[in-house]
């Protein structure tokens, strides 16, 4: 799987969209960018994926580069809720397996 | 409630000593994970199973051990010769095919002293 790099830290005022970046400059033709994000002390959540066009959830939005090379993930009015710890993941989507490989991070804190 | 229910939240053992993580599952998952976190890291691929009677080490299966019995379960056995064992342990699973995303437990805290 491609590696990705991101900043270690992020700060947002409560209320404005909150953009986080990510690079994957190796990423291959058939791998997908994957968000999830790490709440202290809970599991992962999944929040949003894709891989050539730009993806909305109920959640946030994923904006990828037209080489791919790039993502951002937007949320769009940021809460104190949504302080954590966000991973971008790039990996094949294939049927017999599903492994995340997991950096470090981004540590994205919304202040009030 | 559908979920993963991992038990109990928080573990305390002794050196030595084997311990077993419980990990359950009611989504009707096919694949199921271990991971482990470290303070201030991300997480690491203990072992995996894609399917009843079937698992694979991943990235740090040394000292650990796994069975996968029944599609919704998956317990963890952390052994003696973990050299370090203390850590946050979450399971995961999905449903197989692609790209499905994994749904996380609330985590087992291992402190073993």
């Amino acid at each position: 799987d491609a590696k990705t790099t991101q900043p270690t830290s992020m700060d947002c005022a409560e209320g404005r969209a909150a953009n986080l970046p990510c690079n994957h400059s190796t990423i291959s033709g058939n791998e997908y960018v994957y968000w999830y994000r790490q709440i202290h002390s809970q599991g992962p959540q999944y929040i949003i994926h894709g891989l050539k066009n730009n993806e909305t959830n109920e959640m946030a939005s994923l904006i990828i580069t037209e080489d791919r090379k790039s993502s951002t993930l937007i949320l769009p009015h940021a809460t104190l809720r949504d302080t954590a710890v966000y991973y971008c993941i790039v990996r094949v989507s294939e049927t017999s397996g599903s492994r995340l490989t997991f950096g470090e991070g981004t540590q994205l804190t919304v202040n009030p | 409630d559908g979920g993963i229910t991992q038990s109990p939240k928080y573990l305390f053992r002794k050196e030595g000593q084997n311990v077993t993580l419980s990990c359950e599952q009611n989504l009707n998952h096919d694949a199921m994970y271990w991971y482990r976190q470290d303070p201030g890291q991300g997480l690491r691929l203990i072992y995996y199973s894609q399917i009843v009677n079937d698992f694979q080490k991943g990235d740090i299966a040394e000292g650990y051990s796994v069975s996968r019995e029944k599609k919704e379960s998956f317990p963890l056995t952390v052994t003696s010769a973990q050299k370090n064992p203390t850590a946050f342990y979450l399971c995961a699973s999905n449903l197989a095919g692609a790209p499905n995303e994994q749904y996380f437990g609330p985590g087992t805290r291992l402190t073993v002293t």
